[in-house]
């Protein structure tokens, strides 16, 4: 079974602008949850979708936002960039919440 | 206070040593437990995961739970330099599946 895949993988960008990460989950997994990771605050639940549903959110302010499409694969778009969202942010897969797989993330710089 | 403590490390230890690894937790909800794995630069690889306090072996590794004292364990035998990485562990709170709550990590290094 391919992995978790996420795209870009990389991305720089200047604050102020607006940026869309795209998740594509392992076949047959349903729930997609989003992570951010920094070297102060470690790895942050951002929110999960499951069946195209936010069924869980983290406490990220409303500039963070995602969704989830018909076939499991999900998006997550931060507007008004700000240079403390530079960040790895990852992607999880699982059938339904528990044991989730991680994709290699997108590396984001904000300028 | 954060909900889960885990010493960040680093941690350097010698080919062969027996790691051990561990977290504690505040929120009495938390129901699943899992360890992972992260190398510099990839994402975080699922190593162990259990739902039940006692212990749980696989290969070289054996996770273990105690929840009344809301204590989780990792153990690595016979350590070896490809070892080195960071190990994070993870919770998920009751009903609550999808939201899993990590330590900082702890960075490991074995030495050949």
């Amino acid at each position: 079974k391919a992995g978790v895949t996420q795209t870009p993988r990389y991305l720089i960008k200047t604050r102020g602008q607006q940026v869309t990460l795209s998740c594509s989950p392992i076949s047959g997994h349903r729930s997609v949850s989003w992570y951010q990771q920094t070297p102060g605050q470690g790895l942050q639940f951002l929110f999960e979708y499951f069946s195209e549903t936010q069924r869980n959110k983290g406490n990220f302010p409303g500039r963070f936002s995602g969704r989830q499409f018909s076939n499991s694969r999900s998006e997550m778009n931060v507007s008004t960039l700000e240079l403390g969202d530079s960040a790895l942010y990852l992607c999880a897969s699982s059938w339904a919440g528990e044991t989730q797989y991680f994709g290699p993330g997108t590396r984001l710089l904000v300028l | 206070q954060k909900e889960v403590e885990q010493d960040p490390g680093p941690l350097s230890v010698p080919e062969g040593a027996i790691v051990s690894l561990n977290c504690t937790y505040s929120n009495s909800a938390f129901q699943y437990f899992m360890w992972y794995r992260q190398y510099s630069r990839k994402g975080p690889e699922l190593l162990m995961y259990t739902y039940s306090s006692g212990n749980k072996e696989d290969g070289r590794f054996t996770a273990q739970v105690d929840k009344s004292s809301k204590y989780i364990s990792l153990f690595i035998r016979d350590s070896q330099p490809s070892d080195s990485a960071t190990y994070l562990c993870a919770m998920t709170p009751y009903n609550q599946g999808g939201k899993l709550i990590f330590g900082q990590g702890t960075e490991l290094s074995v030495k050949p």
